[in-house]
């Protein structure tokens, strides 16, 4: 069956310290592969997206993602977190072609400590 | 950028009410929509699916009758929640897609509409 799999439920980083969020999908082909975030009480925003081509995606807010196709993953990543990216961030994917509904996975809660 | 606007953001109703969520595509056609609900703590899960002007997909356990969703336009799709009951109470969000292959082809969201049953 088709899955997504955010490994890690909550994760904990300081202030300033780098970031990766781990996604690893389950897919007969490479899908289209998205990051969103999500605020308390908000919807969900996206980060960035890949469909095909530079397998190192540039997003908002600082972050980005590299697709490996061997790993069947797509990482998110950021340099240097700050405390505003407190929220929940969630990896899903569409099968390539994309006339499908999203995957999502689970979902990956960041905490910034001071 | 692609924009997604949902309407109301909060809704209290009472219990046997019907209310109406509003799901707009502000600046693209939106040849789909899709209707979500979110527990707490919890990944969101996908009620239905709907494209312009035709009946709505409606996922296994999800009543139709009970979440009517109407696609009428490419920019408007609406859930109305009948006969609403606390159980009923949640987060719904909803998103839109462009055609795939399109410049704006993607997965937008509205900022999600969380409804209290009393």
């Amino acid at each position: 069956a088709q899955s997504v799999t955010q490994p890690d439920i909550h994760i904990t980083v300081s202030e300033g310290a780098s970031l990766e969020l781990r996604c690893n999908y389950s897919y007969g082909a490479t899908p289209y592969l998205f990051w969103y975030v999500q605020s308390p009480g908000q919807g969900l925003q996206l980060l960035l997206k890949y469909f095909s081509g530079d397998t190192l995606v540039q997003g908002i807010k600082g972050f980005e993602a590299e697709f490996k196709r061997s790993q069947s993953s797509f990482n998110l990543r950021k340099p240097s977190v700050h405390w505003s990216d407190a929220a929940e961030y969630f990896c899903a994917v569409v099968p390539n072609g994309g006339y499908s509904t999203l995957t999502f996975g689970k979902g990956t809660m960041l905490l910034v400590s001071p | 950028g692609a924009v997604v606007s949902q309407h109301p953001s909060r809704v209290i109703c009472k219990s046997g009410t019907s209310v109406k969520i509003e799901c707009r595509s502000l600046d693209f056609q939106a040849t789909t929509m899709f209707w979500y609900r979110q527990f707490p703590k919890q990944s969101l899960m996908l009620m239905a699916t709907s494209n312009e002007g035709s009946k709505a997909t409606y996922e296994q356990g999800v009543e139709k009758d009970k979440f009517l969703i109407n696609h009428a336009s490419l920019t408007l799709s609406t859930l109305t929640v009948t006969s609403a009951h606390p159980e009923d109470s949640s987060f719904y969000i909803c998103s839109a897609s462009a055609r795939p292959g399109q410049s704006n082809y993607g997965y937008t969201f509205g900022s999600g509409t969380r409804l209290t049953v009393v």
